[in-house]
């Protein structure tokens, strides 16, 4: 079946420093891919959507400078998060929807820790 | 606005019992119905949806879920619970092309 990888899993980086989750479909073609973010025991909130080629939508609330992200090609995007603070910590988790069939695939999550 | 409402932080139940995970939504326009499932630490598993056709959807694991647009609910249900299928549940919705709506999900715990 399809297959969204997300790498890192886990990643722990100090206060002030950039961290970026990879998030890629393994074989298929993904024009969009949407980054959510999930606190603990609460629900998954759409961070921003992105399209191959062009600039991500960001939902309201969220700042575009601080989570970076780039949809460089069919099967890769990245977020980064920029100048991290512990308030960042949380997990984050892409999805992509197959060019092809519209169908969505979640990746396993990153959860990111800052100190 | 697309909105999903599960009202249940909890469900407990004992292994072999029925259990049902209930969700209401609201969308304008024809709503694209799922249920995934996440376990500690994962991404989400696909369950099983709903996008046109037969009301009552049959998915994984021996799940299934009943569309039903007058009480624009998609409960899901399982005629015997295992202790196995304790984790946290997410009713979403979306509409056409637009993106995911998630509810804030329900645990569920299956006691042996």
């Amino acid at each position: 079946g399809a297959v969204v990888s997300q790498h890192p899993s886990r990643v722990i980086c100090k206060s002030g420093t950039s961290v970026k989750i990879e998030c890629r479909s393994l074989d298929f073609q993904a024009t969009t891919m949407f980054w959510y973010r999930q606190f603990p025991k609460q629900s998954l909130m759409l961070m921003a959507t992105s399209n191959e080629g062009s600039k991500a939508t960001y939902e309201q609330g969220v700042e575009k400078d601080k989570f970076l992200i780039n949809h460089a090609s069919l099967t890769l995007s990245t977020l980064t998060v920029t100048s991290a603070h512990p308030e960042d910590s949380s997990f984050y988790i892409c999805s992509a929807r197959n060019a092809g069939s519209g169908e969505l695939f979640f990746g396993e999550g990153s959860r990111l820790t800052v100190l | 606005a697309q909105s999903v409402a599960q009202p249940e932080d909890q469900v407990n139940v004992a292994e072999g019992n029925p259990l049902t995970v209930k969700c209401t939504y609201s969308v304008s326009g024809n709503p694209y119905l799922f249920w995934y499932v996440q376990y500690p630490n994962r991404g989400l598993q696909f369950l099983l949806k709903y996008i046109t056709g037969d009301n009552l959807v049959k998915g994984s694991y021996g799940f299934e879920a009943e569309f039903n647009k007058s009480q624009t609910s998609f409960h899901l249900k399982k005629p015997s619970a295992l202790v196995s299928d304790s984790a946290l549940y997410f009713c979403a919705v979306r509409s056409g092309n637009t993106p995911l709506v998630f509810g804030k999900g329900t645990r569920l715990s299956v006691i042996a």
